[in-house]
């Protein structure tokens, strides 16, 4: 079983539509949990973290279920420059380990 | 707004080469990391470290690979004798002391001929 799983879409959507993205992770000591979005041939840039009591940034939500395993990212009024690939990431603990990544769902919105 | 910089942007070079990549990690960030993605896989862990040593590395960093703090700003991946598998983009991060947030440099992209 991957470590961190995503639907890689393509999630095609129009604009001004609200869109979700899951993830579950199988660690079950997993301990921080993000959201990255990566553009094509960039860096993977910090979207938002994920917090157990969810949280929201803007038109971002993101929510946490520690029993499940499982991470979600809604996407509110979706903007052109939404389009883009978004990362679900984990990390066992706090300080100097590794991140995990998934392989990330592709988001296209168009006019 | 602080960031993570790194040089050369793209790199071409022979198979059996060696290579050293460039990071310049935010300043007040003492954990430093290397990344790499192959063209349209995820991305993957190689490297960590702090207080000038590694403090965790991956399967895929092995004795072909070395990491290095050579002076008070930089942070360097030595690839000593390249493979064509090596062809990726290469990623640098860097996190503060008690976060587990990193931040990303935009990348070099490497192509081993």
């Amino acid at each position: 079983r991957k470590e961190v799983e995503q639907d890689p879409g393509p999630f095609n959507v129009p604009e001004g539509a609200t869109v979700a993205f899951n993830c579950t992770y199988s660690n079950s000591a997993s301990q921080s949990f993000f959201w990255y979005r990566q553009d094509c041939r960039k860096e993977p840039k910090l979207l938002m973290s994920v917090y157990s009591s969810g949280n929201e940034d803007g038109r971002f939500t993101a929510q946490l279920n520690r029993a499940s395993q499982y991470i979600s990212l809604l996407i509110r009024d979706s903007k052109l420059s939404d389009s883009a690939t978004y990362l679900c990431v984990v990390n066992r603990d706090t300080g100097f380990q590794k991140l995990v990544f998934g392989t990330g769902t592709r988001l296209l919105v168009s006019p | 707004e602080p960031e993570v910089t790194q040089t050369p942007s793209h790199q071409v070079t022979q198979m059996g080469q060696e290579v050293i990549l460039r990071c310049v990690p935010i300043s007040n960030h003492l954990y430093f990391y290397w990344y790499r993605q192959i063209l349209g896989q995820k991305v993957e862990f190689l490297v960590s470290f702090y207080n000038n040593e590694i403090s965790e590395k991956s399967e895929i960093f092995d004795d072909q690979f070395s990491v290095e703090r050579p002076d008070g700003s930089n942070f360097t991946l030595k690839i000593r004798s390249t493979k064509l598998e090596d062809s990726a983009m290469y990623f640098c991060a860097s996190s503060e002391v008690g976060t587990a947030t990193q931040y990303f440099g935009p990348g070099t992209r490497l192509l081993v001929l």
